[in-house]
């Protein structure tokens, strides 16, 4: 079946402290892109890959990383989580249409 | 600056209607145009793309019109149904090499039985 995964879907963390969200899709897609979804504001771009080891800003891309070191998988990357990136989290892999991941709801206190 | 503007009300139709929700933009030229449906909670799920060329597009109960002089597309559901209930969710693209797409805020629907 096709589909993108990501890991973890439920997360409480702390300020500071650094965490990885994974997504991985089994599409070969090359195309891989991160949003943050908040109330009022739709969806928003974090960051997108064209392909492996090539990655480029989004709309709002401070404060994360990313990294694409194989086709199948784009971890982000929050070095130091702060209050403000409490969010809904979406990776989407993608030819024109986006797939997307079932989500990952981030709350930092 | 760019603009997309979908209708931020909630819209409630009865089943069995035909359900029309609405997705402006300004200041852009899109190469194509999707539509997906979000349930609560869930990932958004693609239905249709139209590109800037087509008028028209239609899927099952599903169809979408795009018109590039009044920056607007039409999104419509016949013969509506309570599991159509969701919010759906406007998208453009400008460039088709970095096929980055930029989301309206959605349209919640509400089909009542």
């Amino acid at each position: 079946e096709a589909q993108v995964t990501q890991n973890p879907r439920y997360l409480i963390t702390v300020t500071g402290k650094k965490l990885t969200v994974t997504c991985s899709q089994n599409m070969n897609h090359e195309y891989m892109s991160w949003y943050r979804q908040d109330p009022g504001l739709g969806l928003r771009q974090i960051y997108y890959s064209m392909n492996v080891e090539v990655t480029d800003k989004g709309d709002v891309p401070e404060g994360y990383k990313v990294s694409r070191k194989e086709k199948r998988n784009f971890p982000l990357i929050l070095e130091s989580p702060s209050p403000n990136q409490t969010s809904l989290y979406f990776c989407a892999s993608s030819v024109y249409e986006q797939y997307f991941g079932p989500g990952t709801r981030l709350t930092v206190t | 600056s760019q603009k997309i503007e979908q209708n931020s009300e909630a819209l409630n139709i009865q089943e069995g209607k035909t359900a029309t929700l609405t997705c402006n933009y300004t200041n852009y030229s899109p190469a194509y145009l999707q539509w997906y449906r979000q349930d609560p909670g869930r990932g958004p799920v693609f239905l249709l793309l139209i590109r800037e060329n087509e008028k028209e597009k239609r899927k099952e109960r599903l169809k979408v019109t795009f018109d590039t002089t009044l920056k607007q597309s039409l999104f419509h559901i016949t013969a509506s149904q309570p599991a159509d209930s969701a919010t759906y969710l406007c998208a453009l693209s400008v460039d088709t090499g970095r096929r980055a797409l930029t989301f309206g805020s959605g349209t919640r629907l509400q089909v009542q039985p």
